[in-house]
């Protein structure tokens, strides 16, 4: 069965330093989303994006994020200038179209720990 | 306001038996989903059942049924002949589709212990 990808599974990174967490949705899929999960806590939504184009974000998705799809498989998310903070896992999901009763399938995550 | 409230932080099932974890939830919208999922101690996040507010049949995929009673606003996940492997913790979320949004909205999550 197809299955969103996430890459690395563990990223430690210095606070201030840039990172990118990667993800390779399901191939036939056209809507990418970036979820968070603070350690013992609730997911949360950042940012939704279909169409090249960023279609939806929450509050906690600031100038300091950035998303892209820099070819036709990869989807990134971009955290500038770390803060401790930004410790969570970060999830990764896709729909196949904005169908009111399309799942969203989630990748496996990438613990992002930032020292 | 919480949109989605699971008050079982933890619940505890003997192998084979039934497990009820529920879910309340709360939105102006008509049209919206319910969605559960799986998180087990590995972390993934796996999509188990869909309901829509519209359905008219409460949803039922194998061995998870979902309890939908939209009069008082509740989505509870029923596991049927439970197995040491559905110990993981379950989040309920839902999506608001007048909203226009694509968010899923997670609860806080049910941590089910199942023991043989």
């Amino acid at each position: 069965e197809p299955e969103v990808t996430q890459t690395p599974s563990h990223q430690v990174t210095q606070m201030g330093q840039e990172v990118i967490l990667r993800c390779v949705p399901i191939s036939n899929h056209l809507y990418f989303y970036w979820y968070r999960q603070i350690l013992g806590q609730k997911v949360e939504f950042l940012v939704s994006f279909y169409n090249n184009e960023i279609s939806e974000k929450s509050e906690i998705f600031d100038d300091q994020f950035s998303v892209e799809r820099p070819d036709g498989s990869n989807f990134t998310l971009k955290i500038r200038s770390t803060k401790l903070e930004d410790s969570a896992m970060y999830f990764c999901a896709s729909s196949g179209t904005g169908g009111r009763n399309q799942p969203q399938h989630f990748g496996d995550g990438t613990r992002l720990s930032i020292l | 306001a919480q949109k989605i409230t699971q008050t079982q932080p933890g619940m505890f099932v003997q192998e084979k038996e039934a497990v009820t974890l529920d879910c309340t939830y709360d939105t102006s919208d008509p049209s919206y989903g319910l969605f559960w999922y799986k998180q087990p101690s590995s972390g993934e996040m796996i999509f188990l059942i869909y309901q829509g507010s519209y359905d008219q049949q409460n949803a039922t995929e194998g061995r998870y049924s979902l309890n939908f009673q939209k009069a008082r606003k509740s989505a509870n996940l029923v596991i049927s002949a439970s197995q040491l492997g559905d110990s993981a913790m379950y989040f309920c979320a839902m999506r608001e589709f007048n909203q226009a949004g694509t968010a899923l909205i997670f609860g806080k999550g049910t941590t089910l212990s199942v023991s043989s």
